[in-house]
């Protein structure tokens, strides 16, 4: 059974302040997608990483893929309180298997 | 359009009520999924659909009944469910395992 292990499991921060988010497994995944969630709302997807390795940015955001494609990291420059929600991270494989979760990150940001 | 579209957004129904949950998603996606999720914990995969055949039923409790009309539709139909039933119930659609794309939800209560 292929597991994802995210870190830390809550994160209280001020506004401003810079902080990361980690997506760990012993396994090897196709792909990576994290998540952010909205208090009764579906996650919204905000990335998907392929490649070990691979670096993407979205705004403020920064996603990485371990170059064993095993590991994942997001990192938030200046947080907002708009950043405030849950941060899921899951791993996709070939075929139709399902996504693998994490058990998601519950930031807040305060002003 | 990267849209998945739940209705209702928000369901009260008694235990001995019959309702059914509905999801649409026009991506052309040949996968569409349930989910649950319980507050403050990540979702928790119900069924798998693939190219309109039930690939994956974890293992859910038979008064939980889906059914995929066609390649654009999903339902859920619900029957005799308990209170421990009530969550946010989750539709996501998705290319091979790769990614999912996820409605707003349905926040149920069962009474």
């Amino acid at each position: 059974t292929q597991l994802l292990e995210q870190s830390p499991q809550f994160l209280s921060i001020q506004e401003g302040e810079n902080l990361t988010v980690y997506c760990n497994s012993s396994s090897v995944f196709s792909s990576l997608q994290w998540y952010r969630q909205e208090p009764g709302e579906g996650p919204v997807l905000l990335v998907t990483v392929v490649t070990g390795g691979e670096v993407k940015k979205l705004k403020r955001l920064t996603f990485q893929f371990g170059d064993a494609r095993k590991d994942s990291s997001l990192h938030i420059t200046a947080a907002q309180p708009g950043d405030t929600g849950l941060y899921l991270c899951a791993g996709g494989n070939s075929g139709n298997t399902p996504l693998v979760f994490g058990k998601g990150t519950r930031l807040s940001v305060i002003a | 359009d990267t849209e998945v579209t739940q209705t209702p957004k928000h369901l009260v129904m008694g235990m001995t009520n019959k309702k059914s949950l509905k999801c649409e998603q026009h991506m052309g996606h040949r996968a569409m999924y349930w989910y649950k999720q319980k507050a403050k914990k990540p979702p928790e995969l119900m069924f798998v659909y693939s190219y309109e055949k039930l690939s994956i039923n974890e293992s859910v409790p038979s008064r939980f009944s889906p059914e995929c009309p066609n390649s654009s539709l999903l339902n859920l139909h619900l029957h005799a469910l308990q209170p421990e039933d009530s969550a946010l119930y989750l539709c996501a659609s998705g290319t091979r395992g790769t990614e999912a794309f996820f409605g707003q939800g349905t926040r149920l209560t069962v009474v």
